[in-house]
C-alpha cells in the first residue's frame, strides 16, 4: 500500500520558472491538503480539497494554484517561482477530515 | 486566531530518562488534538488523536494526555530510536471543522543519547 506519493523529491528552480508538484494517494480519501514547512516553523496550509472538483485556499495560498480533477491526484502549481517559496512541501490526505496521512515531501529551492 | 504552542523547542534525554513534552492551545472549540512524529527528511507520521479532556492514549513508550488547555506527550524510559521531532496539531470545531483543517505547532525536537 503506497499511501501518499509525492514527486519529485528534490527540485531546484530559477527565479521566475514554473513547476508542478505532484501528489497522488491510493486510499480513496476525499480530503487532500498541501502544506509548506519552513525551518523552525509549523506546517502552514496552502490549499485543500474536500473532493474532486472542489478546492479552497488555506493560510498561505499566494503564488500557488491547485486543481482536483480526480480523487487520487492533487497537484500544486507554482507560477513565477520566488526565493520565498524555498521550502519543504507536504501533501496529505484524510478519509473523514480527521487523521491526515502525509507523503514524504518535496524539497524545493528557488535560486 | 488559533494558536498552538509547543515546549520545549528542543529536549535532550539520556536513554531511560523519562520526560514530558507540552502542547498548549487556544481554540474556540476543540474538535480534536493530534500528535505526529517526524523523522529528518520524512513526512509527519500519525501517533495519537485525543478528543476530550481527561482522555489518554498509549503506544509503546509514549502516552498522550489532554486537558482543556493543553496536552502532554509523556515518554517513559526513552530509547535512541525515539529521537525525532514531535508535532502537535489541533482542529477547531468552530471554524470549518468539516474541512479537516489542522493548525500545527512548531514541534519539539527530541534527542535521546545512549
Amino acid at each position: 500500500n503506497a499511501g501518499v506519493t509525492q514527486t519529485p523529491k528534490f527540485r531546484i528552480l530559477k527565479i521566475g520558472q514554473s513547476m508542478t508538484l505532484q501528489c497522488t494517494q491510493d486510499m480513496n480519501h476525499n480530503y487532500m491538503y498541501w502544506y509548506r514547512q519552513d525551518p523552525g516553523m509549523g506546517l502552514k496550509l496552502i490549499y485543500y480539497s474536500v473532493g474532486a472538483g472542489i478546492t479552497d485556499k488555506g493560510e498561505v495560498p499566494n503564488g500557488y494554484n491547485v486543481s482536483r480533477s480526480t480523487t487520487e491526484d492533487f497537484p500544486l502549481r507554482l507560477e513565477l517561482a520566488a526565493p520565498s517559496q524555498t521550502s519543504v512541501y507536504f501533501c496529505a490526505s484524510s478519509s473523514h477530515g480527521d487523521i491526515q496521512y502525509f507523503g514524504a515531501g518535496t524539497r524545493l529551492s528557488v535560486l | 486566531e488559533d494558536q498552538v504552542t509547543q515546549s520545549p523547542e528542543a529536549l535532550r534525554l539520556q536513554e531511560g530518562e523519562s520526560s514530558s513534552l507540552n502542547c498548549s492551545y487556544t481554540v474556540s472549540g476543540l474538535r480534536g488534538l493530534f500528535w505526529y512524529r517526524q523523522d529528518p527528511g520524512k513526512g509527519p507520521e500519525f501517533l495519537f488523536t485525543l478528543y476530550s479532556a481527561g482522555e489518554e492514549k498509549e503506544k509503546e513508550r509514549l502516552k498522550a494526555t489532554l486537558t482543556k488547555k493543553e496536552s502532554f506527550l509523556h515518554i517513559t524510559a526513552p530509547k535512541p530510536e525515539d529521537s525525532a521531532t514531535y508535532l502537535c496539531a489541533v482542529q477547531d470545531s468552530d471554524r470549518g471543522s468539516t474541512l479537516g483543517r489542522l493548525y500545527f505547532g512548531r514541534g519539539t525536537q527530541l534527542t535521546v543519547w545512549p
